[in-house]
């Protein structure tokens, strides 16, 4: 079946670092990826639509200069967080639709833990 | 705009007692329905979708079914089990809002042995 990969799953970085988070579609082209962020204990927060050869979409109260999101290709699109801080700690999540399947299914990535200190 | 509420957890059963987490949303337009389980320390995966009013959806066990009049899509199963241990998400899909996915709080389920 569909798969989608993010990698990596965990990564700790320095405060003031960025650290890039890649998500893939691996035997399906995606138009379309969606980034999710969740704290703990707490639902899954949309913070950007991302199209493929164009920008992304942000959700109201994201920073589009903090949370980089590129979709160079149909099965990669990634999130870099830039100057990482304590706050920025989550477990992010992507999503990616399959154009071509029934319904226009989305599939989930495992996710990725970021741990900032 | 559109929204999920999902009744709080955690939930706490014991095996083979009965599951109902409730779940109503407030959408324009015909929305699609769906419920996520977040196994610890995995991503999400779908469990059951419904995609217009009366439809039931339905995997492992667990059902849910649209209910328009009452805008609600309460997921359940007869007799849970250790291993149904996990987060579900209740969800709505609007095409309306460019399809995004618009999650609930979540409800945190444990089932005792």
């Amino acid at each position: 079946g569909a798969v989608v990969s993010q990698h990596p799953s965990w990564v700790i970085c320095k405060s003031g670092t960025s650290v890039k988070i890649e998500c893939r579609s691996l035997d399906f082209q995606a138009t379309t990826m969606f980034w999710y962020r969740q704290f703990p204990k707490q639902s899954l927060m949309l913070m950007a639509t991302s199209n493929e050869g164009s920008k992304a979409t942000y959700e109201q109260g994201v920073e589009k200069d903090k949370f980089l999101i590129n979709h160079a290709s149909l099965t990669l699109s990634t999130l870099t967080v830039t100057s990482a801080h304590p706050e920025d700690s989550s477990f992010y999540i992507c999503s990616a639709r399959d154009r071509e399947g029934a319904g226009n299914t989305i599939y989930f990535g495992e996710g990725s833990w970021l741990t900032v200190v | 705009g559109n929204s999920v509420t999902q009744m709080e957890g955690p939930v706490t059963l014991s095996e083979e007692a009965f599951l109902t987490i409730n779940c109503t949303y407030t959408a324009t337009g015909y929305p699609s329905l769906f419920w996520y389980v977040q196994y610890p320390g995995e991503g999400l995966q779908l469990l059951l979708k419904a995609t217009k009013a009366d439809d039931k959806g339905s995997n492992k066990g667990f059902e849910a079914t649209y209910r328009k009049e009452t805008t609600s899509f309460h997921l359940e199963k007869g007799s849970v089990q250790v291993s149904d241990s996990a987060v579900y998400f209740c969800a709505l899909r609007s095409y309306n809002q460019g399809g995004k996915l618009i999650f609930g709080q979540g409800t945190e389920l444990s089932v005792k042995p």
